[in-house]
């Protein structure tokens, strides 16, 4: 079974500057991995994923994440946000192979200040 | 390309009232997902189609809820009766089958609120 553990509910920033939201998980077999954004009353939209290939993953909106097999994280990164990017994100694991299901974890609300 | 399409977007009912959320998936799109969402919560699969086929409906409560995939496209998903408990946004998804899955693709969902 996966697991995905975002520990920062919330993470508040200003207009400018960087920030970084955390993702750690748990599996026994291959995975997927995932960043997902949700804006107010929207569904789910794909920031980036990682598949195979490069451990540095950009994605849209300006955001990239870098995959750690070894400390199993996922971290998202901007090097500078604008009030636009206030949103929940939403970290998610997905096996390879078999079930082909996705696992999220429970979402860090990024809240940029003026 | 149409995205993932789900009605109706808002949904009040009384408790013990049954309510149906559709989803219409991506052209193409074998596999077929419902998530409940609750609030400050990510969401959580209740059953994964493939095709017709319900392959994945561990985490579905069977006692209240159910749903179906008539050939294969659309789907549709039931409470009855409602609990005051299942006040959430449920979340369609839909992506390709098999080696090709990488991504799920999710519609705007429906907000449930029981009173």
């Amino acid at each position: 079974a996966q697991s995905v553990t975002q520990l920062d509910s919330q993470v508040p920033v200003f207009e400018e500057a960087p920030v970084e939201l955390r993702c750690n998980y748990s599996s026994s077999v291959s995975v997927y991995l995932f960043w997902y954004v949700q804006y107010p009353n929207q569904g789910l939209q794909l920031l980036l994923k990682y598949l195979s290939g490069s451990t540095l993953v950009k994605g849209i909106n300006g955001f990239e994440a870098e995959f750690n097999k070894s400390q199993t994280s996922f971290h998202l990164r901007k090097p500078s946000v604008h009030i636009s990017d206030t949103a929940e994100y939403f970290c998610a694991v997905s096996e390879t192979s078999g079930t082909y299901k996705y696992i999220f974890g429970t979402g860090t609300r990024l809240k940029v200040l003026a | 390309e149409a995205g993932v399409v789900q009605s109706p977007r808002y949904k009040i009912i009384e408790k013990k009232q049954p309510v149906a959320f559709w989803c219409n998936p991506i052209s193409g799109h074998n596999t077929l997902y419902w998530y409940r969402q609750n609030l400050g919560q990510g969401p959580e699969l209740l059953i994964r189609y493939e095709n017709e086929e319900a392959v994945d409906d561990s985490q579905l409560p069977k006692d209240r809820f159910s749903a179906e995939r008539l050939k294969g496209v659309d789907s549709t998903l039931k409470i009855q009766p409602a609990e005051l408990g299942d006040s959430a946004v449920y979340l369609c998804a839909s992506s390709t089958t098999g080696r090709l899955n990488t991504e799920a693709f999710f519609g705007q969902g429906t907000r449930l609120t029981v009173v």
